[in-house]
């Protein structure tokens, strides 16, 4: 079936210094959902991307969709101690159009 | 509601014992999922309800798990016979229209088994 990869599995940075995530599929995306979840949190979703080459920004962050539509990122600048959490990407694709997380990345902030 | 509501928060359960998950959407949402979300891993889906019908359970991992909706609002997630392996937080999720996995899903803050 269909699987998507996400890169890296864990991330700790400085406060101040930028962090970005991965999200790789073997087949190509009709979309993709990025989700944050706060440690003890539920999943909360913050952005969809549906066109090759889309990039959408939110503040801080900017999601970027890949031309062939098989890759996702999601770039945080300068990063603050309420980005810490897990990132999940949420991607769409195949026949049945089951939407399928990745493993998420988490991401920890030294204040 | 203002949002997703399941309870209980926190369940404990005996090997091979039965257990009820309740799951409250966020009213008038159409679509409803269920997902399985182990230590450090992504959620992972169960079923789907659009209104009453379920119309995808191919997540499901065994004849034990058992969900059902029949008013087209709550939702139960049923474990049958509980091993140490569903052991896991349990995620209800609700999304407005019928577009299933298409769309924007808001999540409850989930249902913590733990399975002696």
């Amino acid at each position: 079936g269909q699987q998507v990869m996400q890169i890296p599995q864990y991330q700790h940075v400085q406060e101040g210094e930028d962090f970005t995530t991965y999200c790789n599929s073997s087949t190509t995306l009709s979309n993709i959902q990025w989700y944050k979840q706060r440690p003890g949190g539920h999943p909360v979703f913050l952005i969809q991307l549906v066109k090759s080459g889309e990039v959408k920004k939110q503040k801080r962050l900017t999601f970027q969709f890949g031309e062939a539509k098989k890759n996702s990122s999601l770039h945080i600048t300068a990063t603050q101690t309420t980005d810490v959490g897990t990132y999940f990407c949420r991607g769409s694709g195949g026949s049945n159009y089951k939407l399928t997380f990745g493993k998420g990345t988490l991401l920890t902030v030294n204040p | 509601g203002a949002g997703v509501s399941q309870s209980p928060r926190y369940k404990v359960a005996k090997r091979g014992q039965d257990v009820a998950l309740r799951c409250d959407p966020i009213s008038g949402h159409v679509s409803l999922f269920w997902y399985q979300q182990a230590l450090g891993q992504g959620p992972e889906f169960l079923t789907y309800f659009q209104n009453e019908a379920q119309l995808d359970k191919s997540g499901l991992p065994s004849d034990r798990f058992f969900a059902e909706r029949p008013e087209g609002s709550v939702s139960t997630l049923k474990i049958q016979r509980t091993q140490q392996e569903d052991s896991a937080v349990y995620l209800c999720a609700s999304s407005l229209g019928g577009g299933g996995h298409q769309e924007t899903q808001y999540f409850g803050p989930g249902t913590r088994l733990l399975v002696l």
